[in-house]
């Protein structure tokens, strides 16, 4: 079946600094693939998607591409802030069938 | 404006009791989904419907219970099976199941005291 795999967390930086969460995944079919974000005590909010292999998104300076032939999709952003402190959810949904998540991976961004 | 509501966003249960999280969308959306979180965790999916009067069991339903009686609301029941409930539980809506972009709720933190 469909998995997602996460970098595990917490992930601790100071600001301004480079940020990559590594995402791969396992799917049968074309996959969409999306990051999302939580805030604490929220619920989880779209980030960036991509809907075919080579897309990129993004959104707020942060950044991912669909790589097929890795199987990844990677988060990153050039400079984080401490506003960016949150949980990242990588996930990816296959037509027809259920959403797949990540486990999360926990981002901290110290002043 | 269009979204997911939750209701309540706290829930305090007594042990033995039965408890209903309200989910509404007005995003006329047909795939809704329910999800658990603990703290620290991921998400675990619960339920989940794609059409009216129609859901699947997720990965941990045993001690829940749904209904999808209209395409607005999707409910989930705590009860008093589920050993464990107290978590975060959220409800998400999608335009069609899988390939398309999750719209979620702001949660129901539910304790069982």
């Amino acid at each position: 079946g469909d998995s997602v795999t996460q970098m595990e967390g917490p992930v601790t930086l100071s600001e301004e600094a480079f940020l990559t969460i590594n995402c791969t995944y396992t799917a049968t079919g074309y996959p969409s693939l999306f990051w999302y974000v939580q805030y604490p005590g929220e619920g989880l909010q779209l980030l960036l998607k991509a809907t075919k292999a080579d897309d990129k998104g993004s959104n707020k300076g942060f950044e991912a591409t669909y790589r097929k032939e890795t199987t990844s999709f990677h988060l990153e952003k050039g400079s984080v802030q401490v506003s960016d402190s949150a949980v990242y959810f990588c996930a990816l949904g296959t037509s027809g069938s259920r959403l797949t998540f990540g486990e999360g991976t926990q981002l901290t961004v110290n002043p | 404006d269009g979204g997911i509501t939750q209701s309540p966003k706290y829930l305090f249960r007594k042990e033995g009791q039965n408890v209903t999280l309200s989910c509404e969308q007005n995003l006329n959306h047909d795939a809704m989904y329910w999800y658990r979180q603990d703290p620290g965790q991921g998400l675990r999916l619960i339920y989940y419907s794609q059409i009216v009067n129609d859901f699947q069991k997720g990965d941990i339903a045993e001690g829940y219970s749904v209904s999808r009686e209209k395409k607005e609301s999707f409910p989930l029941t705590v009860t008093s099976a589920q050993k464990n409930p107290t978590a975060f539980y959220l409800c998400a809506s999608t335009k069609m199941t899988g390939a398309a972009e999750a719209f979620f709720g702001q949660g129901t933190r539910l304790t069982v005291v």
